[in-house]
């Protein structure tokens, strides 16, 4: 079946580090694939999202290349910010279901 | 409304008794969706209803739980004989249904946060 694998957290870094969140999935056919974030008090929301292999999403410095070779889909920022800390969440969709990973929790400090 | 509303946002019960929460996802989205987060977890899939086909309900963890949808409007979970292992924050999710190819993002409540003593 379906699946996302994400890396563990918690991640800590210092502002300004280089940040990348591992995900990798299993899917049959080409699901779509998604980062969400939720930020402290608040609800998930999407963070930037591909729909097809070799597409790269990006928002708020946030980037990540759809790999269908490696099947993966690493988040990553060049310069994190206190304001990025938050849980991040690799998603796929093939269908209707989203299939969500664990989620990894990003603490930055300042 | 301009997002999806969940309601209540906290709940806390004695265990074995009832709970129905809500959702209301935004104007014109035929999706829905029902979550389960529980704490330091990801999202759990529970259960999906588009517009007025059969609700997807694969995901439902055992049959003390269900819900339905009015049409295209609101929504209610409703877990019966509530357990402790039942606590989590439980999240819903609307859009315009992604069809085959799975392309919709998702637009989630702020989620109703349920607490069983």
């Amino acid at each position: 079946g379906n699946s996302v694998t994400q890396m563990e957290g918690p991640v800590t870094l210092s502002e300004e580090a280089f940040l990348t969140i591992n995900c990798t999935y299993t899917a049959t056919g080409y699901p779509s694939l998604f980062w969400y974030v939720q930020y402290p008090g608040e609800g998930l929301q999407l963070l930037l999202k591909a729909t097809k292999a070799d597409d790269k999403g990006s928002n708020k410095g946030f980037e990540a290349t759809y790999r269908k070779e490696t099947t993966s889909f690493h988040l990553e920022k060049g310069s994190v910010q206190v304001s990025d800390s938050a849980v991040y969440f690799c998603a796929l969709s093939r269908g209707f279901k989203t299939i969500f990973g664990a989620g990894t929790r990003l603490f930055v400090k300042a | 409304g301009a997002g999806v509303s969940q309601s209540p946002s906290n709940k806390v019960t004695e265990k074995g008794k009832d709970v129905e929460l809500r959702c209301d996802p935004i104007s014109g989205h035929t999706a829905l969706y029902w979550y389960r987060q529980r704490l330091g977890q990801g999202l759990e899939f529970l259960i999906y209803f588009q517009g007025n086909s059969a609700p997807d309900k694969s995901g439902l963890p055992s049959d003390r739980f269900s819900a339905e949808r009015t049409g295209e409007s609101v929504s209610t979970l409703t877990i019966q004989r509530t357990q402790q292992e039942d606590s989590a924050v439980y999240l819903c999710a609307s859009n315009y249904g992604g069809g085959k190819s799975g392309t919709g993002e998702l637009f989630f409540g702020e989620g109703s946060r349920l607490t069983v003593l």
